[in-house]
């Protein structure tokens, strides 16, 4: 059974970066098959997608978060991961990792709550 | 981008009723490339309809997706305890993908 699990700091300071990592197991990132991608929820409030890449290293990103995004993966330890620089109060959310299979996502980790205060 | 309007915000109904719930698109969804998820306080979304009408694995066939272009329904076809949640619209046929702001399906 394929599971995600997402890790990082859960406080991140105004105008730092956040820095999260998706530790994927009971299956190989390294598949043509899938992206992996991250969205997020801030508290009481909808999805948003933030941008996907698949193992070989092409990205996409939403546009409205594209000059603060950074997505990359490492297949050798079947990892993925993401960076939001110049984060605000308005980057609070819980960040969930993911897996798109033929464009639909298919497989969510549990997600981590990322609180930006000072 | 795609902005999806779902419709009601809320829907209070009992066990045992039929609860339909909307989802419309500004623009048309290529393809038919249109999701749903339900997600329960505290856990991820599940998917539970994928290319507008198709049922995920394991999903029960009380849940039924049907539409295209720009209008979209998700029906429960008798409601039990446990779809008592929040379900989600999304579509993945342009870029970025997008989600609807959501329909609370709650107890009456």
């Amino acid at each position: 059974q394929l599971q995600l699990q997402e890790s990082g700091p859960g406080l991140v300071k105004p105008s730092e970066t956040l820095s999260l990592t998706c530790t994927v197991s009971g299956g190989s990132i390294s598949s043509s098959s899938y992206y992996w991608g991250w969205i997020r929820q801030p508290p009481g409030k909808g999805l948003e997608w933030i941008g996907s890449i698949i193992y070989s290293g092409s990205t996409f990103y939403n546009p409205s978060l594209m000059s603060r995004v950074t997505i990359s993966v490492d297949t050798s330890k079947n990892q993925f991961s993401l960076k939001l620089s110049s984060v605000t109060a308005a980057d609070t959310a819980v960040y969930y990792c993911a897996r798109k299979n033929t464009m639909i996502v298919d497989y969510w980790g549990q997600g981590t709550l990322v609180t930006v205060s000072s | 981008e795609i902005v999806l309007t779902q419709s009601p915000g809320t829907l209070s109904l009992s066990p045992g009723e039929r609860a339909t719930l909307s989802c419309r698109a500004s623009q048309s969804v290529s393809s038919s490339y249109l999701a749903w998820y339900q997600q329960k306080p505290g856990q991820a979304p599940r998917l539970l309809i994928y290319g507008a009408s198709s049922r995920a694995t394991g999903i029960p066939d009380r849940f039924s997706g049907s539409g295209s272009g720009t209008d979209f329904t998700l029906t429960i076809s008798r409601l039990e305890p446990e779809d008592f949640a929040v379900y989600y619209c999304q579509q993945y046929g342009s870029s970025p993908e997008t989600f609807g702001q959501g329909t609370k399906v709650e107890i009456k």
